[in-house]
């Protein structure tokens, strides 16, 4: 059984700029969820995937947007970056539209200059 | 919204027994996990309540009281390789898309 993988695992951007990151969900699984954790609290809820739908959303700006494609795998794009955006991003997947545990990779840190 | 409350650090020796609680508010409850993070690693599911009660996994037990709003994560038998960070985290039954809101997590050191 494949886990959850994301890529990269570490980047570095400039204030402004856009980024993208990439996850595959464990296999089987068809609801993928973001998360985004700043150092030293726990992680918070940016957005869901189930089945290519957004279905859910945390208290993030529009400019945090995210894409699942037709083998569950994900993308979340952070546009406008800005420095408090410097954090660990978790993507998670689970079955069931989110209401079995979830599956989590092991992030992308991405730090804004 | 949801508000969960729990330890921020804690200290335990080798080899004994270990308690995190955490507190929560929440609408409408659908369930509460527990996930142990090392440093620079992802989550790793614990333990999931839904009902009140205990439910034991080998050296780790994790109790719900609903009426209560709590939890508790007990660890026994602590080893070197329990030092690691504990989050609680809760799924509102409000929500259809039902994410999980995490607290900010307790540091667990564990010492000679």
């Amino acid at each position: 059984e494949t886990g959850v993988t994301q890529s990269p695992t570490h980047l570095i951007k400039t204030r402004g700029q856009q980024v993208t990151l990439r996850c595959s969900s464990q296999s089987g699984h068809n609801t993928v969820s973001w998360y985004q954790q700043a150092l030293g609290q726990g992680p918070q809820f940016i957005f869901q995937y189930y089945r290519e739908e957004e279905n859910g959303r945390g208290n993030f700006p529009p400019r945090f947007s995210g894409l699942q494609f037709p083998n569950y795998s994900s993308e979340l794009n952070v546009n406008a970056l800005e420095l408090d955006d410097s954090a660990l991003y978790l993507c998670a997947s689970s079955l069931d539209g989110g209401k079995s545990p979830l599956h989590f990779g092991n992030g992308t840190r991405l730090t804004v200059t | 919204g949801q508000n969960i409350d729990q330890p921020t650090e804690m200290t335990a020796t080798e080899g004994a027994i270990v308690q995190i609680n955490c507190t929560y508010q929440t609408s409408g409850f659908n369930g509460l996990f527990w996930y142990q993070q090392h440093a620079g690693e992802a989550p790793t599911f614990l333990s999931y309540n839904v009902l009140d009660g205990l439910e034991e996994k080998g050296r780790f037990s994790s109790f719900l009281s609903r009426s209560k709003g709590y939890s508790y994560l007990l660890l026994k038998e602590l080893q070197m390789k329990d030092s690691a960070s504990y989050l609680c985290a809760v799924r509102d039954r409000r929500t259809g898309n039902t994410p999980l809101v995490f607290g900010k997590g307790t540091r667990l050191s564990v010492i000679a």
